[in-house]
């Protein structure tokens, strides 16, 4: 079966710090892994995703992810945090079938504080 | 280019009615869409998978006779609440699979059931 979890509920950072994001994988076979944030009350939107290749991926906004295969990771991260980064981020890999469902992690709810 | 629209944002409607909620894929043709649906500060949860012109794939624990699903077209995908109770109230969020597997998401509906 195919899950992420992440671990916290919320991660709060100073405007300028870096800031990470957590989330680990389970998959069987090669992974699909993906990050979105949501603003309050919109739907989601795709900040980046890892297929293959390189194992740190760049996204949009600034984001970034790092791949790690041995400790099945694949956190999101941003060297300088802005005050407009606050939402809610969610991890998510893609299922086995032949649809390409997402199963979703509960979500890391980051502040950046000014 | 990749937007999804869902129509409405935001309904109300009492116990017992019905309630539809359209997914459009605007400028792409969706093989897949899917359909999500998020309890307040909760994470995504897949209800179902559906192919345009076959029944939808519905997800262990959702009635499919509740959440009537229809994908008429390439680019339209309906999700009808027969019946609503105010345990139904949730936002729901749809999502097109366009054929480079990337999937997009809708902005969601925010379903509030008295």
């Amino acid at each position: 079966a195919q899950s992420v979890a992440q671990p916290e509920d919320q991660v709060n950072v100073a405007e300028g710090n870096p800031l990470t994001v957590k989330c680990t994988y389970s998959v069987s076979g090669n992974p699909y892994l993906f990050w979105y944030v949501q603003y309050p009350n919109r739907g989601l939107q795709f900040l980046l995703k890892y297929i293959t290749g390189d194992n740190l991926v760049k996204g949009s906004y600034g984001f970034e992810a790092e791949f790690n295969k041995s400790q099945t990771s694949f956190h999101l991260k941003k060297p300088s945090a802005l005050v407009s980064d606050s939402a809610l981020y969610f991890c998510a890999v893609r299922g086995l079938t032949g649809a390409n469902n997402l199963f979703f992690g509960t979500g890391t709810r980051l502040t950046v504080i000014p | 280019g990749a937007v999804v629209s869902q129509h409405p944002s935001w309904v109300i409607c009492k116990s017992g009615t019905s309630v539809k909620i359209e997914c459009r894929s605007l400028d792409f043709q969706a093989t897949t869409m899917f359909w999500y649906r998020q309890f307040p500060k909760q994470s995504l949860m897949l209800m179902a998978t559906s192919n345009e012109g076959s029944k939808a794939t519905y997800e262990q624990g959702v009635e499919k006779d509740k959440f009537l699903i229809n994908h008429a077209s390439l680019t339209l995908s309906t999700l009808t609440v027969t019946s609503a109770h105010p345990e139904d109230s949730s936002f729901y969020i749809c999502s097109a699979g366009r054929a480079d597997d990337e999937q997009y998401f809708g902005p969601g509906t925010r379903l509030t059931v008295t």
